[in-house]
């Protein structure tokens, strides 16, 4: 089992609708959880973060995180053409007696999302 | 732009040769990491410093590859003796260590080795 999964899509959506990106992880000990828009040849670039249960809203960006089913999600209300992007999850665990961040992210593969005008 | 810096932005190396990649974190953060990605997949992690010291290291950071931190500001990976399956994007992160630890990547290192 991958420790981050995502749909490797591509996922089409109207221009105007919803896109939902889901990502489910295997370590019950993560703490942070990430939403990276990556454009093609282009560097990761931070959507959302989220580090408790429930909904995070920015935007028109809502984040989902729900820790007893191991699963988190992006949901991009009004889709626009220039949100045609690949969508990285990465989940960032506490180590053990750490007050703070592991050391490393731990992405999916991505969704490759493409918005029809 | 996330303040994050590195150069160069492509090489093109032959199989055999040695790179250097520098990356440049935001100033006030003093946690930086290397990640690899390669088509179609995340990012990997490589190593993690924080200030000068090197924490983690990756089992993907054969004895070919190397990085230093030697001031805590900038950092340098080099890979020795490459090989085409080094051909990737090398990104690097920083960080400001506290309950979030959010990470914020330059613009990368596309490497191709012929």
């Amino acid at each position: 089992q991958k420790e981050v999964e995502q749909n490797s899509g591509p996922l089409s959506v109207p221009e105007g609708a919803i896109a939902s990106l889901n990502c489910t992880y295997s370590d019950r000990g993560s703490q942070s959880f990430f939403w990276y828009r990556q454009y093609s040849g282009k560097s990761p670039e931070l959507i959302m973060s989220i580090y408790s249960n429930g909904d995070k809203e920015d935007g028109r960006f809502t984040a989902q995180l729900n820790k007893a089913s191991q699963y988190v999600s992006l949901l991009i209300r009004d889709s626009q053409p220039s949100d045609s992007a690949t969508y990285l999850c990465a989940v960032n665990m506490l180590l053990g007696g750490s007050n703070f961040g592991n050391e490393k992210l731990t992405f999916g593969t991505g969704t490759r999302l493409t918005i029809i005008p | 732009d996330t303040g994050v810096s590195q150069n160069p932005r492509h090489k093109i190396t032959k199989r055999g040769q040695n790179v250097t990649f520098r990356c440049d974190p935001i100033s006030e953060h003093n946690r930086l990491y290397w990640y690899r990605q390669t088509l179609g997949q995340g990012p990997e992690f490589l190593t993690y410093f924080q200030n000068e010291a090197q924490l983690e290291k990756s089992r993907l950071l054969s004895d070919r590859f190397s990085a230093e931190r030697p001031k805590g500001s900038f950092s340098t990976l080099e890979i020795q003796r490459t090989e085409q399956g080094d051909s990737a994007m090398y990104l690097c992160a920083s960080s400001l260590p506290g309950t979030t630890d959010t990470q914020y990547f330059g613009p990368g290192t596309r490497l191709t080795v012929l």
